[in-house]
């Protein structure tokens, strides 16, 4: 079935830093999303990707959904203690189709 | 506006009996997704399901597990004879016709 790759698996970051981490396919999606979760809950939408190309920003995250549609990265700039979850990329081939995740990256956010 | 309601939040099955997993989609959404989360893990897709439909259940584990939607209620995941194994977190999702996908806080399902 289809995989997506998310990297790094876990990240130790002082506050104020930034963060970067990616999602790689081996096959094409037509959207990207990036979710948070925070324990005990499920995942929130931080952003919606839907064009190959495309670049967005929410406040202090950005992401991009890669020209080849078969990955996306997620930028925080300036990281903040409520940073602190797990972020997992998803892919869907198209609007209603079920959502392909990531395995997620940690966060941990050092004061 | 509600958002997706799941209940219970958690739930306690000895081996051998059933699970029940309810779902409500949010107010005008017409498509129900169950993902299933093991610790340390993503979400895997188990079931997509429209009002009285299945649309794709190629995530559904064979035996022991159905879903269904029907025309008025919520959405229920069913979980027969619960092993061990299928302790884990069910998540639920709706989205509108236009696409966008909203999440459950999810049923913790605990097999003792």
């Amino acid at each position: 079935g289809q995989q997506l790759n998310q990297s790094p698996q876990s990240m130790f970051i002082q506050e104020g830093e930034d963060v970067s981490m990616n999602c790689t396919s081996s096959s094409i999606f037509n959207t990207w999303l990036w979710y948070k979760q925070d324990p005990g809950e499920g995942p929130v939408l931080l952003i919606a990707l839907y064009k190959a190309g495309e670049l967005t920003s929410n406040g202090r995250l950005t992401a991009q959904f890669g020209i080849t549609r078969k990955d996306s990265f997620l930028n925080i700039s300036a990281s903040i203690p409520s940073d602190v979850g797990i972020y997992f990329c998803a892919g869907a081939a198209s609007g209603n189709t079920p959502l392909v995740f990531g395995k997620g990256t940690r966060l941990s956010v050092i004061a | 506006n509600a958002g997706v309601m799941q209940n219970p939040r958690h739930l306690v099955r000895r081996r051998g009996q059933e699970a029940r997993l309810r779902c409500s989609p949010m107010k005008g959404h017409s498509h129900v997704y169950w993902y299933r989360q093991l610790p340390e893990e993503g979400l895997k897709f188990m079931v997509y399901l429209q009002k009285e439909n299945i649309i794709d259940e190629s995530g559904m584990p064979k035996e022991r597990f159905s879903a269904e939607f029907p025309k008025e209620g919520p959405s229920i995941l069913r979980i027969q004879q619960v092993v061990r194994g299928d302790s884990a977190a069910y998540f639920c999702a709706s989205s509108p016709d236009a696409g966008g996908y909203t999440f459950g806080s999810g049923t913790r399902l605990t097999v003792v």
